[in-house]
């Protein structure tokens, strides 16, 4: 619901690989954010991107990186050098219009390093 | 830098009581203050938000409050039950950067 869409649901890494995890949104919406959850913890923010072909690093982002070539999707690639990967990422999408500064959530990828 | 404290941490209440979280941020430029709640393995969901132009907003038993003087703002649940037990989150979005910056949470309780 809410048309933002993650996948997989879960996904299991080995060690030295890299990973990426999918966002899309049918929103139409501008800008898309990446966080991740440890357990117990609250959200951090890995990347941001305000428009197409443009984006910022957020607080946490050694061993992660992004693309933003549609308005659609905003993929984040977990690289080897994120030395502790298990967590909890959240894909999420600002409206426009009326709700410009409300966030909707995706449903989550839950990441395990093996 | 930018940072939201967000008390307490855990919060246990008796059915029916209210609850009161509190968040206090530190970057001048927020402007929108949205509530969240996580229901475990969830993604957060909105319950409620407050625009910097707006002292308070109530939503049937939710309310939150806005201090822009202090910096402060509050999450007021009232006649709480027990589907309300999740854990809370406040965050407040910057309008230079549009970052939103999140408290830590508060895991709330809700006893029958």
């Amino acid at each position: 619901d809410g048309g933002i869409t993650q996948s997989p649901k879960y996904l299991f890494r080995k060690e030295g690989q890299n990973v990426t995890l999918s966002c899309e949104q049918n929103l139409n919406h501008d800008a898309m954010y990446w966080y991740r959850q440890d357990p117990g913890q609250g959200l951090r923010l890995i990347y941001y991107s305000q428009i197409v072909n443009d984006f910022q690093k957020g607080d946490i982002a050694e061993g992660y990186s992004v693309s933003r070539e549609k308005k659609e999707s905003f993929p984040l690639t977990v690289t080897s050098a994120q030395k502790n990967p298990t967590a909890f990422y959240l894909c999420a999408s600002r409206g426009g219009g009326g709700t410009y500064n409300e966030q909707f959530f995706g449903p989550g990828t839950r990441l395990t390093v093996l | 830098g930018e940072n939201v404290e967000q008390h307490p941490s855990t919060l246990s209440v008796q059915e029916g009581d209210s609850a009161v979280i509190k968040c206090t941020y530190s970057d001048s430029a927020s402007n929108y203050f949205p509530w969240y709640k996580q229901e475990l393995g969830k993604r957060p969901q909105l319950i409620i938000d407050i625009r910097s132009n707006v002292g308070e907003k109530k939503d049937q038993r939710i309310a939150v409050t806005l201090n822009k003087t202090a910096k402060h703002f509050s999450l007021h649940i009232t006649e709480t039950q027990p589907e309300d037990s999740a854990v809370y989150f406040c965050a407040a979005l910057s309008s230079g950067t549009y970052k939103y910056i999140f408290g830590t949470g508060t895991r709330l309780k809700v006893l029958a």
